[in-house]
């Protein structure tokens, strides 16, 4: 049974660039959420997808987007790259909105902005 | 979702049982204690929930005060593979943000030989 898995591991980009992260969740789960890890802190909740809508929402700009897939796959999507968004990015998958199940986590994207 | 507090690090000797305590003493009744941890460069892995019960798994044990103002997780026999950065997060179950995980500092656990 996959986990959840996320692609790519590890890319490199330029300030201004558009960046795209995949995540397929654990199989049976429906929900999709990401989050931002800098270097040093707790991962920060950007956003969380159900049923192909963005349910869910942190303290980030609209820079940040996403999308979820008829197959409960998902994208994070991230606009005009600033230093600062240098992090790893990690989903975290889980089913139904409402129950008090654990969320399943990838192994995340690490994203460096040059 | 209440706030914890969790003490920055801890070491604690291969073989001992590591207990990682908690605070949130503004927990609200229908908050759910869950514990986490992140293994270096490895995405965060559950560990344990609960509400007011203690609880064990195959991972470890939750103790969760009368009160319910602060919890300890319980790791029995660390090994030097439990090192890692541990969550304690508290969050409303049975709501539309189920995938929404307010994590904080957490406690890095240094098991040692």
């Amino acid at each position: 049974d996959a986990g959840v898995t996320q692609s790519p591991t590890h890319l490199i980009k330029t300030r201004g660039q558009q960046v795209t992260l995949r995540c397929s969740p654990k199989s049976g789960h429906d929900t999709v959420s990401w989050y931002q890890q800098a270097l040093g802190q707790g991962p920060q909740f950007i956003f969380q997808y159900y049923e192909e809508e963005e349910r869910q929402r942190g303290n980030f700009p609209d820079r940040f987007s996403g999308h979820q897939f008829p197959n409960y796959s998902s994208e994070l999507n991230v606009n005009a790259l600033l230093l600062g968004d240098s992090a790893l990015y990690l989903c975290a998958s889980s089913f139904g909105t409402g129950n008090t199940g654990e969320l399943f986590f990838g192994e995340g994207s690490r994203l460096t902005v040059l | 979702d209440a706030k914890t507090t969790q003490p920055p690090s801890m070491d604690c000797a291969e073989g001992r049982a590591a207990n990682l305590p908690c605070n949130h003493s503004t927990i609200s009744g229908n908050e759910y204690v869950y514990w986490y941890r992140q293994i270096h460069s490895q995405g965060p892995q559950y560990i344990i929930h609960g509400l007011k019960n203690n609880e064990t798994n195959e991972m470890a044990s939750l103790i969760i005060t009368e009160d319910r103002k602060s919890s300890t997780l319980i790791l029995p026999h660390a090994t030097l593979r439990d090192t890692a950065v541990y969550y304690c997060i508290v969050r409303v179950a049975g709501s539309s943000n189920t995938g929404k995980l307010i994590f904080g500092q957490g406690t890095t656990l240094q098991v040692k030989p």
